[in-house]
């Protein structure tokens, strides 16, 4: 069954707005990292927030977690056309392995 | 530095056939990965090599699917007989250790379409 989900699937706004995307998982979890896609491109790594933190900022991006919840947001603040991707949630485990598992994905369209 | 590539980019094969798959990770790096996204579904786990061991296979959908790491250097996958369930994009990732949290570098992704 699907470790993370996130929320909303697709997000539509306009340069210099805020956008906000949400991942709920169901198992304990080690860390949860954001990753971006661009299209046609391979994930890039944004941000890592480990089980014993709670938020964690980077440039323009912020990131809470919440364990009681089990959710996770992703904030990005004053949004630029460039943007524009798929953003996905992925949790690492404890144990030794790393493997990730990821959501769905949120399509982020930011327009000019 | 070069990053993590893979290839081909695109294949079109039709059901039946084989396709194999390759991925070069970041020199150095002894850890490699295999993920598929599926119609838009979420990324899955495939597989975790190490070196040239496999670490842990546990998200190989069924023995269509073959992964090798002769040497420990470059991976290949190869699907065979292909079906249509197939299709998606396979990515490939590297990391330097193995332990929970360390950063994985990914590959620009393999397209496969099975018609």
């Amino acid at each position: 069954s699907q470790q993370g989900e996130e929320d909303p699937q697709a997000l539509s706004i306009q340069e210099g707005e805020n956008a906000t995307m949400n991942c709920s998982y169901k198992t304990s979890i080690n860390n949860l990292q954001w990753y971006r896609q661009n299209s046609g491109r391979g994930l890039v790594h944004l941000i890592l927030i480990r089980s014993n933190e709670r938020e964690k900022h980077s440039g323009r991006l912020r990131v809470t977690l919440d364990t009681s919840k089990k959710s996770s947001s992703l904030l990005i603040t004053a949004s630029r056309a460039a943007d524009t991707a798929s953003y996905f949630c992925a949790t690492g485990f404890s144990g030794g392995y790393n493997k990730l598992i990821f959501g769905a994905g949120t399509r982020l369209a930011v327009h000019p | 530095e070069a990053g993590v590539t893979q290839f081909p980019s695109h294949s079109v094969i039709e059901k039946g056939q084989t396709v194999t798959l390759r991925c070069d990770p970041i020199s150095g790096h002894d850890n490699l990965y295999w993920y598929r996204r599926v119609m838009g579904k979420e990324i899955k786990f495939l597989l975790h090599f190490v070196k040239e061991s496999k670490q842990d296979e546990s998200g190989m959908p069924n023995n269509r699917f073959l992964a090798e790491r002769t040497g420990g250097t470059y991976s290949t996958l190869k699907v065979q007989p292909a079906e249509l369930e197939d299709s998606g994009v396979y990515f490939c990732a590297s990391s330097q250790a193995r332990t929970s949290g360390t950063l994985q570098f990914f590959g620009p992704g393999t397209r496969l379409t099975v018609l």
